[in-house]
């Protein structure tokens, strides 16, 4: 079985500051990764993803996330935030095996608050 | 433009009632999933398809139902046996090899 742990519920933050929210994974397979965004009362939106190739991954509204196997982890980061970037982060990982690569396990979150 | 709608955004039904929350998708995907999320927990996977007429059992399928008749639409059943009904449902879809899902925008389902 698979499992994510974001590492914080909550990250408050001062606008313009850097912020690096944390993800961990186990699994006995290889992986596929994943970090979203979710807006108050909306579905999640796509930030990036990691299948393959190179481990610094670039996505979305400047963020990006860097892939470490032996560390087991995928941490997001963005070097400067805007108010806009408050919402709660979340962290999934798929198999990368054979017929259930489609399921995907979803960390609790992390609510990133950008004070002014 | 291609997408995936939930209706209704808000759902009010009384305790002892079925309820079902309807998910359609122009994505052309196969897969399709059923997610439940509650404060501080995450998203929890109720059931999901891989194609049409199958569907599997998630990690908190007991007191859930669904279908898959058509590609395009899952619509999720909540009844009466479920004790915890209240809460914020997500649908979403994938193609099935890259395993990334894009999601619906959610139905808030309160039970009183």
């Amino acid at each position: 079985a698979q499992s994510v742990t974001q590492l914080d519920s909550q990250v408050p933050v001062f606008e313009e500051a850097p912020v690096e929210l944390r993800c961990n994974y186990s699994s006995s397979v290889s992986v596929y990764l994943f970090w979203y965004v979710q807006y108050p009362n909306q579905g999640l939106q796509l930030l990036l993803k990691y299948l393959s190739g190179s481990t610094l991954v670039k996505g979305i509204n400047g963020f990006e996330a860097e892939f470490n196997k032996s560390q087991t982890s995928f941490h997001l980061r963005k070097p400067s935030v805007h108010i806009s970037d408050t919402a709660e982060y979340f962290c999934a990982v798929g198999r990368n095996s054979g017929g259930s690569n489609y399921k995907l396990t979803f960390g609790k979150g992390t609510l990133l608050t950008v004070n002014p | 433009d291609g997408g995936i709608t939930q209706s209704p955004k808000y759902l009010f039904r009384k305790e002892g009632q079925n309820v079902t929350l309807s998910c359609e998708q122009n994505l052309n995907h196969d897969a399709m999933y059923w997610y439940r999320q509650d404060p501080g927990q995450g998203l929890r996977l109720i059931y999901y398809s891989q194609i049409v007429n199958d569907f599997q059992k998630g990690d908190i399928a007991e007191g859930y139902s669904v279908s898959r008749e058509k590609k395009e639409s899952f619509p999720l059943t909540v009844t009466s046996a479920q004790k915890n009904p209240t809460a914020f449902y997500l649908c979403a879809s994938s193609i099935q090899i890259v395993g990334e899902q894009y999601f619906g925008p959610g139905t808030r389902l309160t039970v009183t």
